[in-house]
């Protein structure tokens, strides 16, 4: 079974500042999706950014990029000009075309005024 | 706004009682997953559908049924009701006849209390 780990259950950044919240997965499948997903308190589960695993390119949304490793299965997200509104638990995912997406256990963002 | 919405947003109800989540895919949407989130947890795969047929299940308990329907809506059932069945169920949808694939939407989420 596919397995995704989030290895950093709190991460805290400084407003303004740039944070990378870490994400790797373990399969042995070629066609594959990545998501980051956020949840801040009122509990939405928001759809941040997402990967293909056959696009070398690394996906980007305004403020938020990833790093995308495929080779050493990693997938990264950085957030740039963190604002307060960044503060959420993030969660790493992993999609399988039909198939279930599996969740990291997540990483709680906190920001600092 | 995902396009997915779930009613009720919130629900309280007695230990044993009987409660149905409803879920509306986003329009267009043929598939539809349904997610368990207890207080502090990750999230739990429970059942997909796909244009009606059931297609993957994961830790749904027997007390929890779910199914599609011809208009694509999804309903997810609960019975017998315990305290531990407390936490707040996702529905997500995907797979839509036309347009970006392999991507799932979340609802805002159905918040079950069970006292």
């Amino acid at each position: 079974a596919q397995t995704v780990t989030q290895s950093q259950p709190e991460m805290s950044v400084q407003e303004a500042e740039t944070v990378t919240l870490s994400c790797t997965y373990d399969t042995s499948e070629s066609d594959y999706y990545l998501f980051w997903y956020k949840q801040p308190p009122s509990r939405q589960m928001i759809l941040v950014i997402r990967q293909e695993a056959y696009k070398q390119q690394n996906a980007t949304e305004n403020r938020f990029s990833v790093n995308f490793q495929k080779a050493a299965k990693s997938f990264s997200l950085k957030i740039s000009d963190s604002q307060l509104g960044d503060a959420a638990m993030y969660f790493c995912a992993y999609l399988e075309p039909g198939e279930k997406l599996t969740f990291g256990t997540g990483t709680r963002l906190t920001i600092i005024p | 706004d995902s396009g997915v919405t779930q009613t009720p947003k919130h629900l309280i109800t007695a230990t044993g009682q009987r409660v149905t989540l409803r879920c509306s895919p986003r329009s267009g949407d043929l598939s539809v997953y349904w997610y368990q989130q207890s207080l502090d947890q990750g999230l739990q795969f429970l059942i997909q559908y796909y244009n009606g047929e059931e297609r993957a299940k994961g830790n749904i308990l027997e007390r929890f049924s779910a199914q599609q329907f011809p208009d694509l809506h999804s309903e997810l059932n609960l019975s017998s009701l315990e305290l531990g069945d407390s936490a707040l169920y996702f529905c997500a949808s995907s797979e839509p006849e036309r347009g970006v694939r392999n991507t799932i939407y979340f609802g805002e989420g159905s918040w079950l209390t069970v006292v």
